[in-house]
């Protein structure tokens, strides 16, 4: 099965807050990422979170970590038209070598509407 | 303006030719990737690099082929194009491992007919 899973859509009002939830395998995963990707661009990192924390705030972006069930979110208030975007979850074991390149979810498409 | 650059943007290849992928950055990073973006398939590894000299498979290595001679260069060769290798491939660096993110490529866009 996948390391990093995530629901392929999300669909929400302007204004309104948005939810992107992402699950991932691996309890040794040390680094945990959310990317975000513009129509026609690369990928931009928006945040990231140590695995040894619960939660992380940064301004609209929230990220909640629950380790036991293995269970990421990325919380975005007051959604704009501008955050529609396909949205990544990331996981790195970060202790050696290779184990620092991160594995990708599918992708979360954001559509905001009016 | 530091970044990755990746070239070219665009390019459609015949079934059968061989072409280079560029990637450069200029951050000093370590750590490069490269990644093919498919739809429905998210990002999937193809090969790595943990400094010059040093490579290493990811998900998806099969018809591509990789060097690393400097820091800055990090050049994906497709040795042998077919219809499969159509997609999106990223290139990205980071400087210090894990928890710190890739910085990414703009991408290039391939098809092969």
């Amino acid at each position: 099965g996948e390391d990093v899973e995530q629901s392929l859509f999300l669909s929400v009002r302007e204004g309104d807050s948005s939810v992107i939830n992402c699950t991932y395998t691996d309890s040794s995963s040390t680094y945990l990422y959310w990317y975000k990707q513009e129509p026609g661009a690369g990928l931009q990192l928006l945040t990231y979170i140590f695995s040894n924390m619960d939660m992380k705030q940064d301004q609209r972006l929230t990220v909640l970590l629950n380790k036991k069930d293995k269970h990421l979110s990325l919380r975005i208030a007051d959604t704009q038209t501008g955050d529609s975007a396909i949205y990544f979850c990331a996981e790195s074991m970060g202790d050696s070598g290779g184990s620092y390149i991160p594995t990708f979810g599918r992708g979360t498409s954001l559509i905001v509407h009016p | 303006n530091a970044g990755v650059t990746q070239t070219p943007k665009f390019q459609v290849l015949k079934t059968g030719q061989s072409m280079t992928l560029q990637c450069a950055q200029d951050m000093n990073h370590e750590y490069m990737s490269w990644y093919r973006q498919d739809p429905g398939m998210g990002l999937r590894l193809i090969h790595y690099s943990v400094g010059a000299g040093i490579t290493d498979q990811g998900e998806v290595p099969n018809g591509y082929n990789v060097s690393r001679s400097t820091t800055e260069d990090f050049p994906l060769r497709l040795l042998s194009a077919a219809p499969s290798q159509t997609s999106v491939y990223f290139c990205a660096s980071s400087y210090l491992p894990g928890g710190y993110g890739y910085t990414f490529g703009s991408g290039t866009r391939l098809t092969v007919v």
